[in-house]
């Protein structure tokens, strides 16, 4: 079957840094996804990694390591306004996104 | 650029009524089409998905079904609500060549079934 793996929810300080982790299982590999999604709204973008290693965009920067069917993101900065939960999704061998669960990031002053 | 409409926002039903949800993709041709489900703090449920016209593949056997009669148009339908069916539905696009697929979300309708 297929299965991705995140924290349900993590805690995080006001400008902090935070690691957000996902692994995954799943038939075949085209890509992985991280979305945000605030409370009551739609998902956004917020990267995509096929080739393993690091992406940097400002704040947020993700990781891929495909020998290890593991992911994370990386929020530097932490402002309130990053609460919001985070959602791993991986492209299978199909062009079909599987999407985790989410993990809910909650930022106390 | 690309947009993409959902309505109604919200949505209060009664049991065993009927819904109809749509959803409409402007600036773009040919997109896949897709209507996901998500409960009150959990992850997205995929219901369905469309390649083209009148082609819907489902992937929950409910009492839903979804309806493509233009390229650009899907639709969410049931004949009768049961409670279960609240939630949080969501409309997606993606572009349909096999390769990056971002998926691009509608800003969602909130069902309540009383």
């Amino acid at each position: 079957g297929q299965n991705i793996d995140q924290p349900t929810e993590m805690t995080a300080t006001e400008g902090a840094i935070v690691q957000i982790n996902c692994t995954y299982q799943t038939s075949g590999f085209n890509g992985l996804f991280w979305y945000q999604q605030h409370a009551g709204e739609a998902p956004t973008f917020l990267s995509y990694n096929v080739l393993d290693g690091l992406e940097e965009k400002g704040r947020f920067s993700s990781f891929l390591s495909r020998s290890k069917g593991y992911s994370y993101l990386l929020l530097k900065e932490l402002q309130m306004k990053d609460s919001a939960s985070y959602l791993c999704a991986v492209s299978d061998s199909n062009y079909q996104l599987i999407w985790g669960a989410g993990t809910k990031l909650i930022i106390k002053p | 650029s690309q947009t993409i409409h959902q309505w109604p926002a919200t949505l209060v039903q009664p049991v065993g009524s009927p819904l109809s949800l749509e959803c409409t993709v402007e600036g773009t041709s040919n997109p896949n089409l897709y209507w996901y489900r998500q409960a009150a703090g959990r992850g997205l449920q995929l219901l369905f998905y469309s390649v083209g016209i009148g082609q819907i593949s489902s992937e929950v056997p409910q009492n839903l079904s979804a309806s493509r009669p233009q390229d650009r148009q899907f639709i969410l339908s049931s004949k009768k609500l049961l409670l279960s069916d609240s939630g949080f539905y969501l409309c997606a696009w993606s572009e349909a060549a096999f390769s990056y697929n971002e998926q691009f979300f509608g800003p969602g309708t909130r069902l309540t079934v009383l």
